[in-house]
């Protein structure tokens, strides 16, 4: 059964930073590429980032291009998004999400439960 | 940047309706487009992927049909647990887009 754990959210002062990571098990980490959506409070799904197997390839969707970025490491299949000048408008709750399937954009079948992000002074 | 427009933005039905969603990219995805079904304080659930395939798990009463720019989702028999918001994605090309949901409510 593929699990993902999401952690490292919080409550974090305008231009500041924090971690998030994603701990993922019952299938091949390495195999598939991960991304990162959030939902902002009432609002809907937003794609914030992908990365390949590999890691060697990512993704950004443009507002967060230049301060966040997505990592993973596969010796202990986890995730990361480290998320820097943090603004309002990123307060939301952020999800990983892996694959069905190898593609070379990926869809997301499983999902994480989600960790808050509170960016607020 | 692929735009995807659902439609309605919300809908009201009955218990034992058939309701239809429909979602419109702004180019052609091919079919690669997921739906998905979220409620209240929860995940988001995959229920179909490649426009007209169903997830593992997922009764039958969901389906999905559609290629190139049109994909439709339709639920049949509405049951209380059905009632949500559902959101379409593609994942034709980066960046990956989601529509703006449709919320499902009793009437």
């Amino acid at each position: 059964e593929v699990q993902l754990l999401e952690s490292g959210g919080g409550l974090v002062q305008p231009g500041g930073s924090l971690r998030l990571s994603c701990a993922a098990s019952g299938f091949t980490f390495s195999s598939y590429a991960m991304s990162w959506v959030r939902q902002a409070p009432g609002k809907g799904l937003e794609w914030v980032s992908s990365i390949s197997g590999s890691g060697g390839n990512t993704y950004y969707t443009d507002s967060v291009k230049g301060r966040f970025t997505i990592s993973r490491d596969n010796s202990k299949s986890t995730l990361y998004l480290q998320m820097n000048s943090l603004r309002a408008e990123d307060t939301a709750v952020y999800h990983c999400a892996s694959p069905g399937a190898v593609l070379p954009v990926p869809d997301a079948k499983h999902w994480g439960q989600g960790t808050l992000v509170t960016v607020s002074s | 940047d692929i735009q995807m427009t659902q439609s309605p933005s919300s809908l009201s039905a009955s218990v034992g309706d058939r309701v239809t969603i429909t979602c419109r990219a702004s180019q052609g995805i091919s079919n690669y487009l997921a739906w998905f079904q979220q409620k209240p304080g929860k995940a988001p659930k995959s229920l179909i992927y490649a426009a007209s395939s169903l997830q593992s798990g997922v009764p039958s009463k969901f389906s999905g049909s559609g290629s190139g720019t049109d994909f439709t989702l339709t639920i049949s028999s509405l049951q209380p647990e059905d009632f949500a918001t559902y959101y379409c994605q593609q994942y034709n090309t980066y960046p990956i887009t989601f529509g703006q949901g449709t919320r499902l409510e009793i009437k």
